[in-house]
């Protein structure tokens, strides 16, 4: 059973600090992606890593794939409010046709 | 605005009921998804189909069944209920069905309440 773990749980901060969060497997990912939750809603699809090093940035969110396909961060500088939610990874191996989460960074900003 | 589309958003029901969740996938999806969130356990994949036919199975309870329809809809059957299938059930669809770039996009989510 793939199993990823998302660290911290928890993490609250101040408006314009950067943070970082990990997702990390025993498995090789085929590929990983990197999606946010806010209440009441469903998750949205931020970015997809395919290849071992691969860097992606989206504004102030950069995502890293680790050389071997087994862990993945998220760094966000300067973070604002809006930034505040649940922060999910979401892992595919080999041919399989599902994506296993794992269980969250929750992100509170405070103004 | 995701695309997808589930109903009931809130369901209420008591121990022992059964309940029937629904999805409409986003235009040209084929693929259905279904999760369970709950606070402890965060989101579970519990059943995927592809154009009608189931693809993957995780964990999902005997109590539970799903299917997919020909229009592409997709319903989660919940019976037997307990206290602990109270959680937020989510629907998510993607135009294909396996492989290492498989995006997902969520609905809103049903959250079930059994008291």
């Amino acid at each position: 059973t793939q199993l990823l773990e998302q660290s911290p749980q928890f993490l609250s901060i101040q408006e314009g600090e950067n943070l970082t969060v990990y997702c990390n497997s025993s498995s090789v990912f085929s590929s990983l992606q990197w999606y946010r939750q806010e209440p009441g809603e469903g998750p949205v699809l931020l970015v997809t890593v395919v290849t071992g090093g691969e860097v992606k940035k989206l504004k102030r969110l950069t995502f890293q794939f680790g050389d071997a396909r087994k862990d993945s961060s998220l760094h966000i500088t300067a973070a604002q409010p809006g930034d505040t939610g649940l922060y999910l990874c979401a892992g595919a191996w080999g041919s399989q046709g599902n994506l296993i989460f794992g269980k969250g960074t929750k992100l509170s900003v405070k103004p | 605005d995701s695309g997808v589309t589930q109903t009931p958003k809130h369901l209420i029901t008591a121990t022992g009921q059964r309940v029937t969740l629904r999805c409409s996938p986003r235009s040209g999806d084929l693929s259905v998804y279904w999760y369970q969130q709950s606070l402890d356990q965060g989101l579970q994949f519990l059943i995927q189909y592809y154009n009608g036919e189931e693809r993957a199975k995780g964990n999902i309870l005997e109590r539970f069944s799903a299917q997919q329809f020909p229009d592409l809809h997709s319903e989660l059957n919940l019976s037997s209920l307990e206290l602990g299938d109270s959680a937020l059930y989510f629907c998510a669809s993607s135009v294909g069905a396996r492989g290492g770039r498989l995006e997902l996009f969520f609905g809103e989510g049903s959250r079930l309440t059994v008291l």
